[in-house]
């Protein structure tokens, strides 16, 4: 069974703070995938990096894929208060029996106050 | 676009009481899934589907069955509910595959009394 253990559970940061949170596992994985989730709402995807030391960007948010493909982060900077949410890490299975499944990490909720 | 749309939002249930959770997707994909999250525990996968008329077991499979007898419906039963399932449900489906991202419903968020 592959785990994705995730942290901080909870960050409660100020408007315009750098924040990161990580993803980490013992297991090897052939993506990773981060989403956001809001209240009421099912997740979304953010981005997927797929090789291992990828970095990428969607503008304040910063991803980056471990170089053994074990780990990844998730760094925001100059965070607002849009940026309040549900934060999940999910790694997808290698071989070709995965079938597309997510390992899931915890999640971190996220706060930012103006 | 609806994309991933699941009925019905909110139930409450009586333990031993039998319920369908129903999951569409309009976007022709092959793969669903069935998850449930409760706090603390991201989400769990319970059952998935790879094609029509195919299912099988997830991380957390016990108390639930599941059906596809449609490429765009993916069906959840519980047979007798229990407090333990109690929960926020998601459904979500992909286009399989390795890296593929999964879009998600939603939400049922159900309550066994």
């Amino acid at each position: 069974t592959q785990l994705l253990e995730q942290s901080p559970q909870f960050l409660s940061i100020q408007e315009g703070e750098n924040l990161t949170v990580y993803c980490n596992s013992s297991s090897v994985f052939s993506s990773l995938q981060w989403y956001r989730q809001e209240p009421g709402e099912g997740p979304v995807l953010l981005v997927t990096v797929v090789t291992g030391g990828e970095v990428k960007k969607l503008k304040r948010l910063t991803f980056q894929f471990g170089d053994a493909r074990k780990d990844s982060s998730l760094h925001i900077t100059a965070a607002q208060t849009g940026d309040t949410g549900l934060y999940l890490c999910a790694g997808a299975a290698r071989g070709g029996t995965s079938y597309g499944k997510l390992t899931f990490g915890q999640g971190t909720i996220l706060t930012v106050h103006p | 676009n609806a994309g991933v749309t699941q009925t019905p939002k909110f139930r409450v249930l009586k333990t031993g009481q039998s319920m369908t959770l129903l999951c569409a997707q309009d976007m022709n994909h092959e793969y669903m899934y069935w998850y449930r999250q409760d706090p603390g525990m991201g989400l769990r996968l319970i059952h998935y589907s790879v094609g029509e008329g195919t299912t099988a077991k997830g991380e957390v499979p016990d108390g639930y069955n599941v059906s596809r007898l449609k490429k765009q419906n993916f069906l959840l039963g519980l047979e007798s509910a229990a407090p333990s399932q109690t929960s926020v449900y998601f459904c979500a489906s992909s286009y399989g595959g390795h890296n593929q991202p999964q879009h998600f419903g939603d939400g049922t968020r159900l309550s066994i009394l």
